[in-house]
């Protein structure tokens, strides 16, 4: 297994248009997390999923934003009408459980609106 | 909810100085602690963790931190830095999901 997988590495996008991210997580992982990065901040949580329930969602996904891991295996993240606030590095992680043994991260999406 | 707090934005040492770099935490349980390391447009890469247990771990690249209950801290520290070393560090606390602190970023000066 190659560790955690992202596509694309990064996009640049007009205001307005809609991107779609990929996670191809670690395969015996089944917990999967999307995060966002802005420059010179931590990631912050957006949601995660076991299997391919979401559980949890952060108030920062706004209604714009979407995500889904239809086979309990790879994940997409979906923002509708970008705006600017939008531009930011979106991390993809997976665990499996207990949880203890840490966070695997992948490279990243960095999101350019113009 | 657990968080970190990570006191400096920026440190700076010199070749072969000791680094330190702090963090401290805020739970009402006993924690789950992590520290990663991030170089530029990467994601980020587990150094080290405590779960429970020995409260000195050590980690990859030489870093090593300990985690001490009565000043809820978890500072990471090195001996001797590497120019390889520069990076932005991140302390983590795993509550339901792992929350990060802003951030220390690095600098290894010849």
């Amino acid at each position: 297994d190659t560790g955690v997988s992202q596509d694309p590495r990064h996009k640049i996008t007009k205001r307005g248009q809609n991107v779609t991210f990929r996670c191809d997580p670690i395969s015996e992982h089944n917990r999967l997390y999307w995060y966002r990065q802005t420059l010179g901040q931590g990631p912050e949580f957006l949601t995660y999923f076991q299997n391919e329930a979401q559980l949890e969602k952060s108030r920062l996904l706004s209604d714009r934003f979407s995500a889904e891991r239809p086979k309990g295996s790879f994940s997409t993240l979906e923002i509708q009408r970008t705006e600017q606030g939008d531009s930011a590095m979106y991390l993809c992680a997976s665990s499996s459980l207990p949880q203890g043994s840490g966070y695997t991260f992948g490279s990243g999406t960095r999101l350019t609106v113009v | 909810a657990q968080s970190v707090t990570q006191l400096g934005s920026h440190v700076s040492v010199s070749e072969g100085a000791l680094v330190l770099l702090r963090c401290n935490y805020s739970s009402s349980v006993p924690p789950y602690l992590f520290w990663y390391v991030q170089y530029p447009n990467q994601g980020l890469q587990l150094l080290l963790k405590y779960t429970t247990g020995a409260t000195l771990v050590k980690g990859i690249n030489g870093f090593e931190a300990e985690f001490k209950k009565s000043e809820t801290s978890f500072h990471l520290t090195k001996p001797s830095a590497h120019m390889s070393d520069a990076a932005e560090y991140f302390c983590a606390v795993l509550d339901n999901d792992m929350r990060f602190g802003a951030g220390t970023r690095l600098t290894v000066k010849p």
